[in-house]
């Protein structure tokens, strides 16, 4: 069964400073795997999907990458800005068994300062 | 392109009662999920349709809950009898029906069932 994996569960850092969020998964078939922003109380708005032949996607400040062999995807956030404050989860769209769903992880709960 | 929509925003009931919600996902769309969240969790997948096809429920999802898309647009989600342990965020999410790509969620229906 598939496992998603987020570290930290929560993260606080000054404004202005590079970050790292992590997700691991546990079976590598995987059509793709999406980082999400989540604020509270609000639906979910998609960042970044990686397909599981590419290794990495980029739109502005973030970078997301993909190592599907080892089950392992980061999210890179360059200089923080308070408005970066939100909940950040990874999914993966696996093959087989269910044909639609997205596994999602607890998600990351960061908190930029100003 | 207006987005995936969801109604109502919110909705209080008390024990026992039924409840309804209603997803409209963007128009091209032909794939159309449901998702629960509870606090501090990613979302669950609870069933997911492929025009009017219901294609997969979820074992979450008990016999108190319906979802319909009769006409392969708007769905609508039903729980019957409702329990406090359904308090939730309920998320629509909607997608083509290529495996690769992104699934788009709307700003979600939060239940608290008193």
């Amino acid at each position: 069964k598939q496992e998603v994996t987020q570290i930290p569960a929560a993260l606080s850092v000054p404004e202005g400073e590079n970050l790292v969020l992590n997700c691991s998964f546990t079976d590598s078939a995987i059509y793709n795997l999406q980082w999400f922003r989540q604020d509270p109380g609000k639906g979910l708005t998609s960042l970044l999907l990686i397909q599981s032949s590419q290794r990495e996607q980029t739109s502005g400040r973030l970078n997301a990458s993909l190592d599907k062999s080892s089950g392992r995807s980061t999210l890179y956030i360059a200089a923080s800005q308070p408005g970066d404050s939100a909940t950040y989860l990874c999914a993966v769209k696996e093959y087989g068994g269910s044909q639609g769903n997205l596994i999602f992880g607890k998600g990351t709960k960061l908190s930029v300062k100003p | 392109d207006t987005g995936v929509s969801q109604n109502p925003r919110h909705k209080i009931t008390k024990r026992g009662q039924n409840v309804t919600f209603r997803c409209d996902p963007i128009s091209e769309h032909n794939r159309l999920y449901w998702y629960r969240q509870t606090l501090g969790q990613g979302p669950e997948f609870l069933t997911y349709f492929q025009n009017e096809a219901q294609l997969e429920k979820s074992r979450l999802l008990s016999d108190r809950f319906s979802a319909e898309r009769p006409k392969g647009s708007f769905s609508t989600l039903e729980i019957q009898r409702t329990e406090q342990g359904d308090s939730a965020m309920y998320l629509c999410a909607s997608s083509t029906y290529r495996e690769t790509d992104t699934q788009y969620f709307g700003p979600g229906t939060r239940l608290t069932v008193l």
